[in-house]
């Protein structure tokens, strides 16, 4: 079935950036999502890409896609007490249930 | 925006007792909604998939019979957790599926069964 890999931690000091990757087995996937879950809370949709995009870039998060290698990461600039949550890397082919990896736990040192 | 809400945010029920748990998306019509369930410190479980207008699809593990869904209207779908016991407390997140397959997530709603 399909898998979505994320690695469990991750620690950044305030003002650096955060990057967060993922990978997923799904060749069929068409859509990649980041959702951000702060304690006691559901998901917020951060960012979404579709699969025929190599780059997206909001403000100050930057989502690339590199799709032969079925890595998906995600970009935080100028990290703030304020980003530390978990984030979840998700992909679905459309029209289906997501698929979430585990989560990443951010931490943000002031 | 799109907005989905749920209600309770927190329920304290009894065991044997029922609970039902509301999905409603606030600025949207939803033709599909999921409803997923959160242990401690680990990722989201499908439960199923509520189309409105028709029967949820259960995945596979998880009691028909014990959570009932309902998807009365395009804004609104019932978790209804029957009989409850102790081993259901958890966080039942429910998401909205817009046009354009974005999902949106309620806040969810923290069940503790005592």
């Amino acid at each position: 079935g399909e898998d979505v890999e994320q690695s469990l931690f991750l620690s950044v000091r305030e003002g650096d950036s955060s990057v967060i990757n993922c990978t997923y087995t799904d060749s069929s996937s068409t859509y990649l999502y980041w959702y951000k879950q702060e304690p006691g809370a559901g998901l917020q949709l951060l960012t979404y890409i579709f699969s025929n995009m190599d780059m997206k870039q909001d403000q100050r998060l930057t989502v690339l896609l590199n799709k032969k290698d079925k890595h998906l990461s995600l970009r935080i600039a100028d990290t703030q007490t304020g980003d530390s949550a978990i984030y979840f890397c998700a992909e679905n082919e459309g029209n289906t249930p997501l698929v979430f990896g585990k989560g990443t736990r951010l931490s943000v040192i002031a | 925006g799109a907005v989905v809400s749920q209600h309770p945010s927190w329920v304290i029920c009894k065991s044997g007792t029922s609970v039902k748990i509301e999905c409603r998306s606030l600025d949207f019509q939803a033709t599909t909604m999921f409803w997923y369930r959160q242990f401690p410190k680990q990722s989201l479980m499908l439960m199923a998939t509520s189309n409105e207008g028709s029967k949820a699809t259960y995945e596979q593990g998880v009691e028909k019979d014990k959570f009932l869904i309902n998807h009365a209207s395009l804004t609104l779908s019932t978790l209804t957790v029957t009989s409850a016991h102790p081993e259901d407390s958890s966080f039942y997140i429910c998401s909205a599926q817009k046009q354009g397959n974005e999902q949106y997530f309620g806040p969810g709603t923290r069940l503790t069964v005592t």
